[in-house]
C-alpha cells in the first residue's frame, strides 16, 4: 500500500467551483505539505503544516485554504476555483525525527482542470 | 531573494555519464537533496547532502559546495530508464525551495 495517498488523482471542475483535494499519510510523518507543479515553474509551495494545530502559509497561497484533520490527513480546498488553478498538485510529507535525511515522501498527484 | 538555478534540459547517450548543475541562494541551510520525477509522476528522493563533498549511491553521486552554492548530481552507465527530470531542492530553515527540474533524455 502506498504510504501517502491523494484524492481524486484527476479532476476537471468549472470555474467558480469549490473543490477540495484530500491526502492521507501512514507514515506517521508530522509534517504535511502542499505543492503545485506547472510546467516550467517546477515545484511551488502552497501551505504547509508541521503539526494538528500548525498550518502556515507558503509562496502561493491565495485562492487556497487548508484543514490539518488529524495527524495522518491534510486538505487543500480551492474556494471558487479559476483556470490559472490548472496545475498537477502535490502533497508531500517529512518528519525531522524519523529519517536521517528527512526527505519528502509524495503522493502520487492530482491532475486538477478548470475549465 | 531565494533562488535555485538548474538546466532545463539535457541529452546524453545511453551508457554514458552525465553532470547536472544546480546553484543556489537560500535565507538559510539545511542540506541539499536531489529528486528523480518521471512524467506526471511523483518526485522520489535520491540523495542528500548537508556537508561538503561527494556521496556515492550506486550508479548516482551528489556533491556539495556550500561556500560556492553548487552542487551537481552524477549519473553514470546512463540507462534508459533515468530518461527523468532531476529536480534540486534546498531545505532551509523550515521549508524546501525547489528548482525548476532539468528534463533529462538518454539515447539509444
Amino acid at each position: 500500500d502506498a504510504d501517502v495517498t491523494q484524492t481524486p488523482r484527476n479532476r476537471i471542475t468549472k470555474t467558480g467551483k469549490r473543490i477540495m483535494l484530500e491526502c492521507s499519510q501512514t507514515k506517521g510523518h508530522d509534517r504535511m505539505y502542499w505543492y503545485r507543479q506547472d510546467p516550467g515553474l517546477g515545484l511551488r509551495l502552497i501551505y504547509y503544516s508541521f503539526d494538528v494545530k500548525d498550518i502556515n502559509k507558503g509562496e502561493i497561497s491565495d485562492g487556497y485554504s487548508v484543514s490539518r484533520q488529524a495527524q495522518a490527513k491534510f486538505s487543500l480546498s480551492l474556494e471558487s476555483a479559476i483556470p490559472n488553478q490548472t496545475a498537477l498538485y502535490f502533497c508531500a510529507t517529512s518528519d525531522l525525527q524519523g529519517s536521517s535525511y528527512n526527505e519528502q515522501f509524495f503522493g502520487p498527484g492530482t491532475r486538477l482542470t478548470v475549465l | 531573494g531565494q533562488n535555485i538555478d538548474q538546466p532545463t534540459e539535457m541529452t546524453a547517450t545511453e551508457g554514458a555519464i552525465v553532470q547536472i548543475n544546480c546553484t543556489y541562494q537560500t535565507s538559510g541551510f539545511n542540506g541539499l537533496f536531489w529528486y528523480q520525477q518521471h512524467a506526471g509522476e511523483a518526485p522520489t528522493f535520491l540523495s542528500y547532502n548537508v556537508l561538503d563533498g561527494l556521496e556515492e549511491k550506486g550508479r548516482f553521486s551528489s556533491f556539495l559546495s556550500r561556500s560556492k552554492g553548487y552542487s551537481y548530481l552524477l549519473l553514470k552507465e546512463l540507462q534508459m530508464k533515468d530518461s527523468a527530470s532531476y529536480l534540486c531542492a534546498v531545505r532551509g530553515t523550515y521549508k524546501y525551495i525547489f528548482g525548476t527540474g532539468t528534463r533529462l533524455k538518454v539515447l539509444a
